[in-house]
């Protein structure tokens, strides 16, 4: 089965308002990466976390690798319509090659 | 620049038939997956190759092969199709541990 579990699985947030999604692993990460999925479209690449503790941030976006290298999260501020999508993030373990993804928030606005 | 390109693009299927889709990226990438994408499901990967002549198996990979005979395709094949194989599928590559670059999808319908 999957290694990363990212809760919650919906998320409906009022414009403006904002909200957080979790990523976790039962084992240790190499790395962590975040993808935004539109609707009707592809995955597409938002940031890649290495480091233990390492913060990241893109205009309204905030993400963070925890200590442990066993979880992360997507901390977004202010949602706009334009956040709509499903966010995923994916893990990768130190000593193998796949890329496991999450199954997903999809995230729906409220104007 | 083409980056990743799924064909094709929409089929529909009758049961116990057989297909190949193609993945074929130019950005000269080592590795490349094929995930499959369902409902409350995410991303789950069927099958990776991390270079030309190499192929491993992924999360689901029952009723799935695959070949990788030049570094810039990646074919995902169903041999026999089930209903449970109608899904959307895709592909991705990436330059080592780095982003993940997907195509727009293939969405497999088996009647």
């Amino acid at each position: 089965g999957q290694q990363v579990m990212q809760i919650p699985q919906y998320q409906h947030v009022q414009e403006g308002e904002d909200f957080t999604t979790y990523c976790n692993s039962s084992t240790t990460l190499s790395n962590i990466q975040w993808y935004k999925q539109r609707p009707g479209g592809h995955p597409v690449f938002l940031i890649q976390l290495v480091k233990s503790g390492e913060v990241k941030k893109q205009k309204r976006l905030t993400f963070q690798f925890g200590e442990a290298k066993k979880n992360s999260s997507l901390h977004i501020t202010a949602t706009q319509t334009t956040d709509v999508g499903t966010y995923f993030c994916a893990g990768r373990l130190s000593n193998d090659y796949k890329l496991s993804f999450g199954a997903g928030t999809t995230v729906t606005v409220r104007a | 620049n083409a980056g990743v390109t799924q064909t094709p693009k929409f089929r529909v299927l009758k049961t116990g038939q057989s297909m190949t889709l193609l993945c074929a990226q130019d950005m000269n990438h080592e590795y490349m997956y094929w995930y499959r994408q369902d409902p409350g499901m995410g991303l789950r990967l069927i099958h990776y190759s991390v270079g030309e002549g190499t192929t491993a198996k992924g999360e689901v990979p029952d009723g799935y092969n695959v070949s990788r005979l030049k570094k810039q395709n990646f074919l995902l094949g169903l041999e026999s199709a089930a209903p449970s194989q109608t899904s959307v599928y895709f592909c991705a590559s990436s330059w080592g541990r780095s982003e993940a670059f997907f195509g727009q999808g293939t969405r497999l319908t088996v009647v």
